[in-house]
């Protein structure tokens, strides 16, 4: 079985840009959440999609925006860049219910690098 | 709101000996789930070990442990025989058991060292 499938694995932008970055979830689950990693803040919870649906957001400017499609998959999109936002971008596939025991799988992450 | 703490930035550990490391919690809710994560260097974040907090058996997961004292809301973890494979970042994750989330909520990182 596939793991979770981040990419770009590895990208460079400047202020004021944008990117988009792209997960693949583990065949069959349906809840995607992502993580922004940095050596200062460490892990923190950005948002979490369930059948397409945000389900949670964490506390992240309005710059921060995803989405998931019905396959599964989900994106998320930083608008004018910023410094900052420099970090590796984890995201991690699961399935929700009960007897699930609430592992999260994690892909291997976007390293987004911001000059 | 949830929180996690890791009292301990780095550890160091020789080959084969043993090491625990150290998590405390913060919650009011009496059902949730811990974890610990181990992320390798340039390699993605996988589970240790899990830990349901209505269980009162502490969880072992071959030479991994832990020590679970859910009234102290302290959550250790404990690895037995280390192997150079075992240095990596170790995290320690919260979870809430109410169904509609998936967040995790982790403390900041033990970076565990394994000298030979």
């Amino acid at each position: 079985k596939a793991g979770v499938t981040q990419t770009p694995r590895y990208l460079i932008k400047t202020r004021g840009q944008q990117v988009t970055l792209s997960c693949s979830p583990i065949s069959g689950h349906r809840s995607v959440s992502w993580y922004q990693q940095t050596p200062g803040q460490g892990l923190q919870f950005l948002f979490e999609y369930f059948s397409e649906t945000q389900r949670n957001k964490g506390n992240f400017p309005g710059r921060f925006s995803g989405r998931q499609f019905s396959n599964s998959r989900s994106e998320m999109n930083v608008s004018t860049l910023e410094l900052g936002d420099s970090a590796l971008y984890l995201c991690a596939s699961s399935f929700p219910g009960l007897g699930s025991a609430g592992e999260l799988f994690f892909g291997e992450g976007s390293r987004l690098t911001v000059l | 709101a949830q929180t996690v703490t890791q009292s301990q930035p780095e550890m160091s550990v020789q080959e084969a000996e043993t090491v625990t490391l150290s998590c405390t919690y913060d919650t009011s809710e009496s059902d949730y789930y811990l974890f610990w994560y181990k992320q390798p260097p340039s390699r993605q974040m996988i589970l240790v070990i899990r830990q349901e907090a209505y269980k009162q058996q502490n969880a072992t997961e071959n030479r991994f442990s832990v020590n679970f004292q859910k009234a102290a809301k302290s959550f250790s973890l404990k690895i037995s025989d280390s192997q150079l494979g075992d240095a990596a970042m170790y995290f320690c994750a919260y979870r809430t058991y109410q169904g509609g989330s998936e967040k995790l909520v982790f403390g900041k990182g033990t970076k565990l060292t394994v000298n030979p």
